[in-house]
């Protein structure tokens, strides 16, 4: 299995513009989580997926935060419009369960200016 | 309100020697927890895990404590090696919300020679 991919590696965008962060969860996990990890918040829920329904969207910022998944296989991170304050690593997740452990992606480096 | 915590960011260990690293949480419902270790670039990896019923953990150099009572988990590796430099990141989950995450902010390993 390749894992969780997540795409683009980088992505450099100017304030204000939108943002879409692309998942690909491992085939037959059925969570996926989205995470941000920063300094000083480490690494930080955004919201996660149970069979494709949103269950827990309690730590998505603001509302310029959304998040799809359309089905199985794929997942959307969107921010619009995009602040500064947005630049970080975003790591998508899935897994059975935690009892399994989270396999994660290897991130997102989004950097707004 | 960071739920886990991780107050030491880094810490330096000579190879050969013993990496401690400390988890406290806040949560008493909490009851699995879990390292995970985070190369640069890359996306943390599932390490060790424990359950609450249990208060020691082990899986070759690498050890995890529980103490109930003081809401407190330690990571031991035993010896240390320059590959385990590395985040290391403390995670809890309640029964409530079984398939969510609490991740601490990470604590920076480096191995020395």
């Amino acid at each position: 299995d390749a894992g969780v991919i997540q795409s683009p590696r980088h992505e450099v965008t100017e304030m204000g513009q939108e943002v879409t962060l692309r998942c690909k969860p491992i085939s037959g996990h059925d969570y996926l989580f989205w995470y941000r990890q920063t300094m000083m918040r480490g690494l930080e829920l955004l919201i996660y997926f149970n069979n494709n329904v949103p269950i827990d969207d309690s730590g998505m910022p603001e509302d310029r935060f959304s998040a799809k998944m359309p089905n199985a296989s794929f997942s959307t991170l969107k921010i619009q419009p995009s602040e500064p304050r947005d630049s970080a690593v975003y790591f998508c997740a899935s897994s059975w369960g935690p009892s399994y452990g989270y396999t994660f992606g290897s991130g997102t480096r989004l950097t707004v200016v | 309100d960071q739920q886990v915590k991780q107050n030491s960011p880094s810490l330096s260990v000579q190879e050969g020697r013993i990496s401690i690293l400390n988890c406290d949480y806040t949560n008493s419902m909490f009851d699995y927890f879990l390292w995970y270790k985070k190369y640069p670039a890359e996306g943390p990896t599932f390490l060790i895990s424990i359950s609450s019923i249990k208060d020691k953990n082990e899986d070759g150099r690498f050890t995890v404590f529980l103490n109930k009572s003081a809401k407190h988990l330690s990571l031991h590796i035993v010896p240390s090696q320059p590959g385990d430099s590395a985040v290391y990141f403390c995670a809890a989950s309640d029964p409530g919300t079984a398939s969510k995450l609490t991740f601490g902010t990470g604590t920076r390993l480096q191995v020395t020679l």
